[in-house]
C-alpha cells in the first residue's frame, strides 16, 4: 500500500507570493491533518480535513487555508509568503477523524518551504 | 492549553545501552498518545500507538507507557542500535487535534 505521498518536496519562493502544497493520503484514508514545523516552534497543528470538510484548525492567520476532494487529496495554500513562514510543512492522513481517531497518524516526506 | 514537554531535549548512548525517553503533558483528557521517530529532514514514522484506556503498548524492542492521571508517558528502547538515531516525538490527541513535544534527538554510538 502506497504512503502519504506529497509535492512538491521543495519549494523557494519570496515574500509576497502565495503557494500551494498538495498531499495525497493512503488509499481509504479519509482524514488528512496539515503542520507546520520549525526549529523554534516545533510541530504546530494547521487544520484537518475530512470527508472534504474542515474539520478543525489550529490557531495560524487565515493567509493559511486548505481544501480536500473528493478523493481525499487535500491541498494547502499560504497567501502573501512572510519569512517566518519558512518551514517544514507536514501532512498526515488516517481512516478517520476527531474523538474517534483512535487510528494511526502516517505522515508524509514533508514539503520544505523557504521564503526569500 | 495542553502543553506537551519531552525531556531530555537530546541524549548520546554507546550501543547495546537501554534507555527512557520522557513525555509529559499538562492536560490529563486526552483520547490516545502516538509516540514517532524523525528521521533528519524527513516525515514523521508512527511508533507506538497508546489509547487513554490502555497502560502500555510494546512492538519490538520499544516498550511505551502511559500514566494519564499523572500526565506522564515513557518510551523504553532495549539494547540500543545506531540505526535507532533520529529525533522522537510524543503527541497527545487532545480537543481536536494532536499536540506535538518538542523531541528528544537521540544518538547511539558505536
Amino acid at each position: 500500500k502506497a504512503g502519504v505521498t506529497q509535492t512538491p518536496r521543495y519549494l523557494i519562493k519570496t515574500r509576497g507570493q502565495q503557494v500551494t502544497l498538495s498531499c495525497s493520503p493512503i488509499s481509504g484514508h479519509r482524514s488528512v491533518s496539515w503542520y507546520q514545523q520549525t526549529p523554534g516552534q516545533g510541530l504546530q497543528f494547521l487544520f484537518e480535513y475530512f470527508s472534504e470538510t474542515q474539520r478543525n484548525k489550529g490557531n495560524f492567520p487565515g493567509r493559511f487555508s486548505g481544501r480536500q476532494f473528493s478523493n481525499s487529496r487535500s491541498e494547502m495554500n499560504v497567501s502573501t509568503l512572510e519569512l517566518g513562514d519558512s518551514a517544514l510543512y507536514l501532512c498526515a492522513s488516517s481512516l478517520m477523524s476527531g474523538a474517534r481517531n483512535t487510528d494511526t497518524q502516517y505522515f508524509g516526506p514533508g514539503t520544505r518551504l523557504t521564503v526569500l | 492549553k495542553q502543553e506537551v514537554t519531552q525531556i531530555p531535549a537530546a541524549l548520546s548512548v554507546p550501543e547495546g545501552e537501554n534507555l527512557v525517553l520522557n513525555c509529559s503533558f499538562t492536560d490529563s483528557a486526552i483520547y490516545n498518545l502516538q509516540w514517532f521517530r524523525q528521521d533528519p529532514g524527513k516525515g514523521l514514522t508512527s511508533l507506538l500507538l497508546i489509547q487513554s484506556s490502555q497502560r502500555e503498548q510494546t512492538s519490538g524492542r520499544l516498550n511505551a507507557s502511559l500514566d494519564k492521571s499523572s500526565g506522564r508517558s515513557t518510551l523504553y528502547i532495549a539494547a540500543s542500535q545506531p540505526g535507532d538515531s533520529a529525533t522522537y516525538l510524543c503527541a497527545v490527541y487532545h480537543g481536536n487535534q494532536f499536540y506535538f513535544g518538542t523531541g528528544t534527538s537521540l544518538t547511539v554510538i558505536p
